[in-house]
């Protein structure tokens, strides 16, 4: 069974510019998440889905970032416009959820640079 | 306030335990202890997960003493490729991930 799918694994912006990211859950995932990871740091969380609801979105940029999850599957990630500081690591990962811990399945991610 | 406080970094060598231990003193009762294991360029990738006492997989064994305030991951017998880092978090569903513990196993 195919992992957590996540394109492009890179991508590199000049500053201001737009850029978005896309996630494949796993199949029959209902929670998913979406991370950035700066060098050197763990991951940060930005965002958490149960189907299509953002439940979690907290740590969110929200002058800049934006999230969607349609029909509960697949997931975008914007940036719009970047600056510098985003240059990340972008993770997406999802679970089956439930009240019991986490197993959760990472992708690959995108590595973003911003110049 | 953070949930867990982990060690930044241990160095071991080839063939020796490591013991990882998290501090998880504010546990919820309905809090899991899930372990993550993160190598350079890839995601974190799920190592083990407890509720209490001990639990053991083919990759790790996971101690949870009665109180739950802490929780140790022990490593059997490393290699070169279990350098990695290594992250405690706790909770049902709550994927907030520390700085975690950066492991450098040595030949």
């Amino acid at each position: 069974e195919a992992g957590v799918v996540q394109s492009p694994r890179y991508k590199i912006i000049e500053k201001k510019q737009p850029v978005a990211f896309w996630c494949n859950p796993i199949s029959g995932h209902n929670t998913l998440y979406w991370y950035r990871q700066n060098l050197g740091q763990g991951p940060e969380l930005l965002i958490r889905y149960e189907n299509e609801e953002a439940v979690d979105d907290s740590q969110l940029p929200k002058d800049r970032f934006s999230a969607e999850r349609l029909k509960g599957v697949d997931s975008t990630l914007k940036i719009q416009p970047a600056e510098l500081g985003d240059s990340a690591v972008y993770l997406c990962a999802s679970a089956l959820g439930g009240a019991r811990g986490t197993e959760a399945f990472f992708g690959q991610g995108t590595r973003l640079t911003v110049v | 306030l953070a949930k867990t406080t982990q060690p930044i970094s241990m160095d071991s060598y080839e063939g020796q335990e490591v013991n990882i231990t998290c501090s998880h003193n504010n546990i919820a009762t309905n809090d899991y202890i899930t372990w993550y294991q993160q190598f350079p360029s890839q995601g974190p990738r799920f190592i083990i997960q407890g509720y209490k006492t001990k639990v053991t997989n083919e990759v790790a064994s996971l101690f949870i003493p009665a109180d739950r305030k802490s929780s140790t991951l022990s490593l059997p017998r490393v290699s070169l490729s279990d350098t990695a880092v290594y992250y405690c978090l706790v909770g049902p569903d709550d994927m907030r991930f520390g700085a975690g513990t950066r492991l450098t196993v040595k030949p």
